[in-house]
C-alpha cells in the first residue's frame, strides 16, 4: 500500500552543524508534500511545504528538496539549535476522491548535541 | 496555537469501558482527520471527514467510530477497550480542498488515552 519511510529513525548533530533529515515516498501522484515537527508531548506543527511541481523550497533556517525521479524528500536544518531537537515527520499529500489525504513517515527524531 | 481544540487532554480508562474524544477544528474548515500515535511510532491515519461525510478510511478498528456533526466539531468514539489502544489521539483539520489556499493540516495537542 502507500506508504511513507524514513531511512534514519534517529539523527544526532552538534549544535551549530547543520541537518538533514530524509524521507522515501511512494506515491508519485502526490501533489504536495510536508515536514512536520513534533515536540514532546505536543501535537505536529507545520514546518515548510512543497509542491510536486518544485524541487527546492526555502525558509526560515529550513530547506526542502525534492526528487521526484527517485521519490526523495530531505529536510535540511541550518546551523541547528537546541530547539530544534524533536521527531519530524515527513507527509505526502495526494489528491484522491475530492479530497486530500496525508500519509505520514514513522518519523526521524532529532538529537541535538551541546 | 493551532487553533484546532482536543477534549480532554487526558484519559484514563479501564479495559472493556467506552471513551469519546472531542475535536474541534480551526474555525471554517471543513476537513477533519484522526489519528493514534502510539508511544514513540508515527502518526496512524484512522479516519477523515469532510463536511459531515466520512472522506476516507485507514486502519480504524471495527470498535472504533466516529463522526463529524453540522457544527463540524468531530468525536471519535473508541468502544472495548484494550490496554493495547493506549495512545496519543490527535485531531487534525485543514481547509477544504480545491480552494487554492495552503493544504497544510493543523493539529490538536492531542488526547493522551491510558487504558489501564
Amino acid at each position: 500500500g502507500e506508504s511513507v519511510g524514513l531511512h534514519l529513525p534517529t539523527l544526532s548533530v552538534q549544535e551549530g552543524d547543520n541537518s538533514i533529515i530524509n524521507c522515501a515516498y511512494s506515491n508519485s501522484a502526490s501533489d504536495y508534500f510536508i515536514w512536520y515537527k513534533q515536540e514532546s508531548g505536543k501535537g505536529p506543527q507545520f514546518i515548510i511545504d512543497i509542491r510536486s511541481n518544485m524541487d527546492k523550497r526555502q525558509g526560515q533556517r529550513v530547506t526542502v528538496l525534492l526528487n521526484k525521479t527517485v521519490k526523495h524528500l530531505s529536510l535540511q536544518i541550518a546551523a541547528t539549535q537546541p530547539g530544534d531537537s524533536a521527531v519530524y515527520f515527513c507527509a505526502e499529500i495526494p489528491y484522491t476522491s475530492g479530497t486530500y489525504k496525508y500519509i505520514f513517515g514513522t518519523g526521524t527524531r532529532l538529537k541535538v548535541l551541546a | 496555537d493551532s487553533g484546532v481544540t482536543q477534549t480532554p487532554k487526558h484519559l484514563i480508562t479501564a479495559t472493556g469501558q467506552r471513551v469519546t474524544l472531542r475535536c474541534s477544528p480551526r474555525s471554517g474548515d471543513l476537513s477533519v482527520y484522526w489519528y493514534q500515535q502510539s508511544l514513540d511510532q508515527g502518526l496512524q491515519f484512522l479516519i477523515q471527514y469532510y463536511n459531515g461525510e466520512e472522506r476516507a478510511k485507514g486502519n480504524i478498528l471495527e470498535r472504533f467510530s466516529a463522526q463529524q456533526f453540522p457544527d463540524l466539531h468531530s468525536e471519535l468514539n473508541l468502544s472495548s477497550l484494550e490496554l493495547g489502544d493506549s495512545a496519543l489521539y490527535f485531531c487534525a483539520s485543514s481547509v477544504a480542498p480545491g480552494t487554492g489556499g495552503n493544504t497544510e493540516a493543523f493539529f490538536g495537542q492531542g488526547t493522551r488515552l491510558t487504558v489501564v
